[in-house]
């Protein structure tokens, strides 16, 4: 099962590029990576999913290097609404061998 | 739009009651989970479920335990609340074609 380690937080300005990496070197073959961002008292919500090289959607991009082991979830010209907690999830599998481990979290405090 | 809905987003209970959170999906989804959320901790797996009556133990199990008799419903049951129960108790649905979650608002729970 991968581990997944991610910074605690991380403070950036309006306009500027978020960048956050996520480590899961135990990373599994039929494993997916995804990302989730969360308000305060609300459940998370799906940003982006992948499983190797780059997607990008109409709200970030994720890149994944060839060997898996890390992910890199980049948020473009972020504002103050993208103050969150944003979460790495690697998972996959199916029926009863269904195998996940999220990150603890990162805290993302933009600033005007 | 995926709903998953929880039957309450404050509860109050008291040492060794017995306590029923409900989940409810309506996008019929194979998959159902339940989280806990603790600071510092992100989110932890205690029970998810892939089909109707079947289920499987996630990290931390114990002290929980998880009923599917409908396919849209997952409840968690706490058979005798303990105070280091309290927490934030986060439900989600997957379809089996892919990992995206979706969350639910939560339950915070509070035992005293």
């Amino acid at each position: 099962l991968a581990k997944t380690t991610q910074p605690i937080s991380m403070d950036s300005y309006e306009g500027q590029e978020v960048n956050i990496t996520c480590s899961h070197n135990n990373i599994a073959t039929n494993d997916y990576i995804t990302w989730y961002q969360q308000f305060p008292s609300q459940g998370p919500r799906f940003i982006i999913q992948g499983y190797k090289t780059k997607v990008t959607n109409e709200v970030a991009s994720l890149f994944i290097p060839a060997d898996r082991k890390s992910s890199t979830l980049s948020l473009p010209r972020v504002s103050l609404s993208d103050t969150a907690v944003y979460y790495c999830l690697v998972g996959g599998g199916s029926s009863n061998d269904y195998k996940l481990s999220f990150g603890a979290g990162t805290t993302v405090t933009v600033r005007a | 739009d995926v709903k998953v809905t929880q039957s309450s987003r404050y509860l109050v209970k008291r040492t060794g009651e017995k306590v029923f959170l409900e989940c409810v999906q309506d996008m019929d989804h194979e998959n159902m989970f339940w989280y806990r959320q603790d600071p510092g901790l992100g989110l932890r797996l205690i029970y998810f479920s892939y089909d109707v009556k079947m289920k499987e133990k996630g990290d931390i199990p114990e002290g929980y335990s998880v009923s599917r008799e409908k396919k849209e419903r997952f409840s968690l049951i706490l058979e005798s609340a303990s105070t280091n129960q309290t927490s934030m108790y986060l439900c989600a649905s997957s379809s089996s074609q892919t990992d995206t979650q979706y969350f639910g608002p939560g339950t915070r729970l509070t035992v005293l």
